[in-house]
C-alpha cells in the first residue's frame, strides 16, 4: 500500500531553515509528481509546489519563490522540502502529497495520498 | 490565482441527514475540481476527483456534481464518521487552490 512517511516535528528560530523529508513506499516513486502543502494552525490548505521525482524539475508557488527548495533522492525514494528565512507565519503542518496522475499525463494536481504531516513551530 | 469559495463555512447536521456543500470558483476550472475530507489532527483524504469520480474505497453516499464555476459535494445520509472538515480544490490553474473549508458538526 502507498505510504508517505514524513520526518518529525521541529522547532526553529526566526531566520533559520528547515528541511522536511518524505519517504515514499508502495508505488514507483519516480512515476508521480510529489507536492508539498501546508496548513497553518486552524487555517486552510496552501499549496507550496511540486517536484517531478524522475527529472528533478520543480514548480514553486510564487509566494515561496526564493525561499523554498524541493529535491529528491531516488535511491531511497525520498522527497525533501527546505524552507529558509523562517518567520512565525511559517508555523504550520507541512504535508507531502502524491499526485493521482502519472508523470506521463498533463499535470492537473490532485492529491491522492498524503504524508502524516510535519509540525513546524517557529518561535524565538 | 483562482479563488475558491465554499458555503457554508460550517453546518450542524444529524446522522442520516442529507448534506450539501457548495464550492464556487472565481473563474472556470472546467472539470478539474476535487474534494477532500479532513479529520482533526489528520491529513486530508481525497474523496472525489474530476467533479464526480469517487476515489477508491470512498463510500457511495458521497457524490459530486457541477461544472465550470459551481460545484457541489453531497452526502446522501450522514454517518457519524463523516463529521469532519471538507475542502474543495481546483487543479485547473496554477497554483492549485483550496476552498476555506466547511466544517460539518453534530447537531
Amino acid at each position: 500500500q502507498v505510504q508517505l512517511a514524513q520526518s518529525g516535528a521541529e522547532v526553529k528560530k526566526p531566520g533559520a531553515s528547515v528541511k522536511v523529508s518524505c519517504k515514499a513506499s508502495g508505488y514507483t516513486f519516480t512515476g508521480y509528481y510529489m507536492h508539498w502543502v501546508r496548513q497553518a494552525p486552524g487555517q486552510g490548505l496552501e499549496w507550496m509546489g511540486w517536484i517531478n521525482p524522475y527529472s528533478g524539475s520543480t514548480n514553486y508557488a510564487q509566494k515561496f519563490q526564493g525561499r523554498v527548495t524541493m529535491t529528491r533522492d531516488t535511491s531511497i525514494s525520498t522527497a525533501y522540502m527546505e524552507l529558509s528565512r523562517l518567520t512565525s507565519d511559517d508555523t504550520a503542518v507541512y504535508y507531502c502529497a502524491k499526485d493521482r496522475i502519472t508523470l506521463a499525463g498533463i499535470i492537473i494536481p490532485s492529491f491522492e495520498y498524503w504524508g502524516q504531516g510535519m509540525v513546524l513551530t517557529v518561535s524565538s | 490565482d483562482i479563488q475558491m469559495t465554499q458555503s457554508p463555512s460550517s453546518l450542524s447536521a444529524s446522522v442520516g441527514d442529507r448534506v450539501t456543500i457548495t464550492c464556487r470558483a472565481s473563474q472556470s476550472v472546467s472539470r478539474n475540481l476535487n474534494w477532500y475530507q479532513q479529520k482533526p489532527g489528520k491529513a486530508p483524504h481525497l474523496l472525489i476527483f474530476d467533479v464526480s469520480s469517487l476515489q477508491r474505497g470512498v463510500p457511495a453516499r458521497f457524490s459530486g456534481s457541477g461544472s465550470g464555476t459551481d460545484f457541489t459535494l453531497t452526502i446522501s445520509s450522514l454517518q457519524r464518521e463523516d463529521f469532519a472538515t471538507y475542502y474543495c480544490q481546483q487543479g485547473y490553474g496554477t497554483p492549485p487552490t483550496f476552498g476555506q473549508g466547511t466544517k460539518v458538526e453534530i447537531k
